[in-house]
């Protein structure tokens, strides 16, 4: 069973368009985050989640819209790309617990997100 | 938050051992030391993690200096599937937030 998993894994689209990827974990998990990885393969924490609760917003563009109707899913909105929003999407999630919060983050496999 | 240093790349050969290095000399007391890879085209996964003492699982050994400045992620027996882009990331013990700030890593390939 995939632990964490994104749709779609590949996305092409024209500039100026809106599109969601979508994130689902079954590891019971409580907090979900989204990363970016850019072409020169510089991964970037954008978003965090917590139980629902928007914890880590990394100075990310207003265009995105991160969304967590439950605490196993979490799905990314884009609104008007941009040719410099390609770029993989990863989602990931942890099960935040103890004082230390030391718990391993679990990571999607991605979505490529290519804008014409 | 504390940076590291690591090597861009290294090669190793198949069936031999792989020790890759980690500087963080800006290391705080309460960092903890992890170690993660992206293997290619894939998410990254996690490898170990350590405070202060050495650690060990079923993938790899973290060997950490006595002051901490430095660590080393050991690779028993490297194998092709290991070929990844290895990251060595700090993270504070009970911080804010469970943020992984990613480096550039070392990008590791295998020989057979």
């Amino acid at each position: 069973d995939t632990a964490v998993s994104q749709t779609p894994k590949y996305l092409v689209t024209q500039m100026g368009n809106d599109k969601s990827i979508k994130c689902e974990q079954n590891l019971g998990h409580d907090t979900m985050y989204w990363y970016k990885q850019d072409s020169k393969k510089f991964l970037k924490i954008m978003f965090s989640y917590n139980n629902k609760e928007l914890i880590i917003n990394e100075t990310v563009p207003n265009r995105f819209s991160p969304k967590s109707p439950d605490k196993a899913h979490l799905n990314l909105h884009i609104n008007s790309l941009e040719l410099g929003d390609s770029a993989v999407y990863f989602c990931a999630s942890s099960q935040r617990g103890g004082p230390g919060w030391e718990d391993t983050q679990y990571f999607g496999p991605g979505t490529r997100l290519t804008v014409l | 938050d504390a940076k590291t240093t690591q090597p861009n790349s290294m090669e190793s050969n198949e069936e031999e051992p792989v020790h890759l290095p980690c500087n963080h000399s800006t290391i705080s007391g309460t960092d903890y030391i992890h170690w993660y890879r992206q293997l290619p085209s894939q998410g990254p996964e996690y490898v170990i993690h350590g405070l202060t003492s050495n650690v060990n699982n079923r993938m790899a050994s973290l060997a950490i200096a006595e002051d901490r400045k430095s660590s080393t992620l050991i690779l028993h027996r490297a194998t092709l599937r290991d070929a990844a882009v290895y990251y060595c990331i700090l993270r504070p013990y009970g911080g804010a937030t469970n943020k992984l700030i990613f480096g550039t890593g070392t990008l590791l390939a295998v020989q057979p």
